[in-house]
């Protein structure tokens, strides 16, 4: 089955880069997406790739992705106050249907 | 992006009763969305997708009796949680997948507090 993985907890400074990183068992994901959540609020997309894809780079975003270790990470450049939130992964095997990491918690000091 | 709505934000009710929620497409028509469950600190757990014109699809182990999807128009979803009690409160969040972006631009509403006490 689609098993997907992340650490629980970053910290930060503000002015550092933030790497939030993503292990996912399903070969035949097509699509790999970084979603955040601010408390009590929906989930946002930031960006996706699909899986013929490396690299994708949006802004202060860029997504590498390592198909034959099945390896996602985000990078956030220049992380703000306003970054912190949990970030999610998920992939998308089954047509239109995600399964998410458990969410990575990001914390950035001031 | 693209905007999904749901309604309502928050929602407490009594031991018993039903409860309806309301997903809505806002700018584009959406005939398959999808309605997960998240739990306070935990990951987002897919319920169900629903099907404009057809039956709802559930995932393994969500009761479908409970838990009524009913997909009315191409802009409209709702589930409802039927006889609900304590251990059903939760998050509930829906997705749509965009027209333009095909399945795999999807968008999540802001989501249901449900308590039931």
């Amino acid at each position: 089955g689609e098993d997907v993985e992340q650490s629980l907890f970053l910290s930060v400074r503000e002015g550092d880069s933030s790497v939030i990183n993503c292990t996912y068992t399903d070969s035949s994901s097509t699509y790999l997406y970084w979603y955040k959540q601010e408390p009590g609020a929906g989930l946002q997309l930031l960006t996706y790739i699909f899986s013929n894809m490396d690299m994708k780079q949006d802004q202060r975003l860029t997504v590498l992705l390592n198909k034959k270790d099945k390896h996602l990470s985000l990078r956030i450049a220049d992380t703000q106050t306003g970054d912190s939130a949990i970030y999610f992964c998920a992939e998308m095997a089954s047509y239109g249907k995600l399964t998410f990491g458990q969410g990575t918690i990001l914390t950035v000091h001031p | 992006g693209a905007v999904v709505s749901q309604h309502p934000s928050r929602v407490i009710c009594k031991s018993g009763t039903s409860v309806k929620i309301e997903c809505r497409s806002l700018d584009f028509q959406a005939t398959t969305m999808f309605w997960y469950r998240q739990f306070p600190k935990q990951s987002l757990m897919l319920m169900a997708t629903s099907n404009e014109g057809s039956k709802a699809t559930y995932e393994q182990g969500v009761e479908k009796d409970k838990f009524l999807i009913n997909h009315a128009s191409l802009t409209l979803s709702t589930l409802t949680v039927t006889s609900a009690h304590p251990e059903d409160s939760s998050f509930y969040i829906c997705s749509a997948p965009t027209g333009t972006g095909g399945m795999y631009e999807q968008y999540f509403g802001p989501g249901t507090r449900l308590t039931v006490t």
